[in-house]
């Protein structure tokens, strides 16, 4: 069972309002992944960490931040919400061995709605 | 462009029998294959893989085969249940290229008829 968790789940805000997405995981994993998602396409991969002070942007642009100070935390920030920034906002982390080939450990998401 | 295809935003299946869920890749570097599973409010969960050195590979219900000459990899669940409707995404990496070299498909929506 993976231990990974997100907050909030549902959040509807207005524009230009700052937002913090966090997660944390419990299973001690190095490296951990934020995904971007709208119904109907792909996880699009946003930011990324391998480490604590480590960061690093995603294949998708996004004017989301992130911060890595504790190993087990990884949120995520938007400093003036949009409309355009409604979507689903998906957390992910991995050891070493299943890092290798791509096998994550997902949160349940967090569901952002800018009004 | 979309180097991860599923044609199939949709599929229903009547439950106790076989589910086919298609996946189409166009890079040739992808050596490892993955499916993960999403309920609705849900993030998604580790499946399936194979490695492009298999051709088959089987875990209980689930069965995922590769055709590397056709660049298309296929999820078969046998006998399909009602806990089975969800949505299935195929995911593509290289090996050694890490999560973050993961590219996943749109994701196909399996329906259970009871």
């Amino acid at each position: 069972e993976a231990d990974i968790y997100q907050t909030p789940r549902y959040l509807v805000i207005g524009t230009g309002k700052k937002i913090t997405l966090e997660c944390s995981q419990t299973m001690g994993h190095d490296k951990m992944y934020w995904y971007q998602q709208d119904p109907g396409m792909e996880l699009h991969l946003i930011h990324y960490s391998y480490g604590v002070n480590s960061t690093e942007k995603g294949d998708l642009s996004s004017e989301s931040t992130v911060s890595r100070i504790r190993t087990e935390h990884f949120p995520l920030t938007l400093e003036s919400a949009r409309p355009s920034h409604t979507s689903q906002y998906l957390c992910a982390s991995s050891d070493e061995g299943s890092f290798y080939h791509g096998e994550l450990f997902f949160g349940e998401g967090s569901r952002l709605t800018v009004l | 462009d979309q180097q991860v295809k599923q044609n199939s935003p949709s599929l229903s299946v009547q439950e106790g029998r076989i589910s086919i869920l298609n996946c189409d890749y166009t890079n040739s570097m992808f050596d490892y294959f993955l499916w993960y599973k999403k309920y609705p409010a849900e993030g998604p969960t580790f499946l399936i893989s194979i490695s492009s050195i298999k051709d088959k590979n089987e875990d209980g219900r689930f069965t995922v085969f590769l055709n590397k000459s056709a660049k298309h990899l296929s999820l078969h669940i046998v006998p399909s249940q009602p806990g089975d409707s969800a949505v299935y995404f195929c995911a593509a990496s290289r090996s050694g290229g890490g999560a973050d070299g993961l590219t996943f498909g749109k994701g196909t929506h399996l329906i259970i008829q009871p």
